[in-house]
């Protein structure tokens, strides 16, 4: 079955930098834009970030614009984010979601990955 | 990129219908077919209940069923159910070829 599984949250310091992974599993990943998506503490969901399936195309929200990094490795059916200058208000649930089309929406998700960031 | 407003909870009694709203602008919910809607339950990921305003992917209970009208996207579920007890957020395709997700609004079965 399809899945999506996210590692790579802990706790880091503000100004600190952390990489969150995704492997995906039980559909042809290259096929696919990915999405990362985020939602903090108690908060409501915020989309963080896309790239196309070959990763020539890739978006992020205004919030992490030039701090945060999106990128894939289809021989590995892996999807990344590297966080860096990392901020307590980036502390959040960090979900990788597979986006149907684009436009489109995202489906399904990972069961997300904690980014604590606090000293 | 301004969050989509719904309301922040909305609530009904087994076997009632309701709606819960999304409002955004031209710039996104009212300039694209593009509207999902996603059920979470709490310590749990988010799932797809509806897309393209109000398509229903396979295996969602057809008591779910989107709509739109302008700026406003709407979601009602039919015969409440205490499993449908959860947050609902909606989300949209916007004009800078980003996403933008709704406030969320809580629903409670009484």
């Amino acid at each position: 079955q399809v899945q999506l599984v996210e590692s790579g949250g802990g706790l880091v310091k503000p100004g600190g930098s952390l990489r969150l992974s995704c492997a995906a599993s039980g559909f042809t990943f290259s096929d696919y834009y990915m999405s990362w998506i985020r939602q903090a503490p108690g908060k409501g969901l915020e989309w963080v970030s896309y790239i196309s399936s070959s990763g020539s195309t890739i978006y992020y929200a205004d919030s992490v614009k030039g701090r945060f990094t999106i990128s894939r490795d289809n021989a590995k059916n892996s999807l990344y984010l590297q966080m860096n200058s990392l901020r307590a208000e980036d502390t959040a649930v960090y979900y990788c979601a597979r986006q149907q089309l684009v436009p489109g929406w995202f489906d399904p998700w990972g069961q997300g990955t904690l980014v604590t960031v606090s000293s | 990129q301004s969050a989509l407003t719904q309301p922040a909870s909305v609530s009904g009694s087994p076997g009632q219908s309701i709606t819960i709203s999304c409002t955004g602008t031209s710039s996104d919910v009212g300039g694209y077919n593009y509207v999902s809607w996603y059920q979470q339950h709490p310590g749990k990921a988010p799932k797809l209940m509806i897309y393209d305003v109000s398509n229903r992917p396979s295996g969602v209970s057809n008591r779910f069923s989107g709509s739109k009208s302008g700026n406003t996207a709407s979601l009602t579920i039919s015969g409440l159910q205490a499993e449908d007890e959860a947050d609902y957020y909606c989300s949209s395709y916007t004009s800078s070829s980003l996403y933008v997700f709704g406030t969320g609004t809580k629903v409670t079965v009484l």
